[in-house]
């Protein structure tokens, strides 16, 4: 079975253009949660995405947006970038929402923003 | 709100000692826990995940954790460290019923041959 896969790798983008990057979920998966990973801050939760609807959100600014589609992919959407968004996004999945469902995750997308 | 924190930032040990990895929780209700290990430029894998079924959690990898209520913590070892075992270890907790995870800052494992 394919795991959680993450798409581009690596970016680099220039402070106030946007950025989309994508994950798509483990076959099966209908949960999707996006993380930001960064050295001061560590991992802190996005957003949570189950059956194309925000189940949960973290404490990020209104530019931090996503989407996920009817096949469970999803996309994260930031704009005005900032250098502070400069990054690891970590995306994860779950077969289903709600405690008992472990996630996992995928490499994760490197976003430098200069 | 729940949180998880790591004590130790980073822990040095040599080849074939014992590991041990500090995680203390905060939570109102039982909850879930986890550790993953992230290798670098990789994503987070699971190691071992807490669920009430058992005190005792055994992961992948040789590593275990234990489930102590009375001193909220959740300390991850492992009795024989391996060279491979070097990379960072989060201990996080899950809450709020859906898929939000709250990770510790993160422990980095050195091991020295």
């Amino acid at each position: 079975k394919a795991g959680v896969t993450q798409t581009p790798r690596y970016l680099i983008k220039t402070r106030g253009q946007q950025v989309t990057l994508s994950c798509s979920p483990i076959s099966g998966h209908r949960s999707v949660s996006w993380y930001q990973q960064t050295p001061g801050q560590g991992l802190q939760f996005l957003f949570e995405y189950f059956s194309e609807t925000q189940r949960n959100k973290g404490n990020f600014p209104g530019r931090f947006s996503g989407r996920q589609f009817s096949n469970s992919r999803s996309e994260m959407n930031v704009s005005t970038l900032e250098l502070g968004d400069s990054a690891l996004y970590l995306c994860a999945s779950s077969r289903e929402t709600g405690s008992r469902y472990e996630q996992y995750f995928g490499p994760g997308t490197r976003l430098t923003v200069t | 709100a729940q949180s998880v924190t790591q004590l130790g930032s980073h822990v040095s040990v040599s080849e074939g000692a014992l590991v041990l990895l500090r995680c203390n929780y905060s939570s109102s209700v039982p909850p879930y826990l986890f550790w993953y290990v992230q290798y670098p430029n990789q994503g987070l894998q699971l190691l071992l995940k807490y669920t009430s079924a058992a005190t005792l959690v055994k992961g992948i990898n040789g590593f275990e954790a234990e489930f102590k209520k009375s001193e909220t913590s959740f300390h991850l070892t492992k009795p024989s460290a391996h060279m491979s075992d070097a990379a960072e270890y989060f201990c996080a907790v899950l809450s709020g019923g859906y898929q939000k995870v709250t990770f510790g800052i993160g422990t980095k494992l050195q091991v020295i041959p």
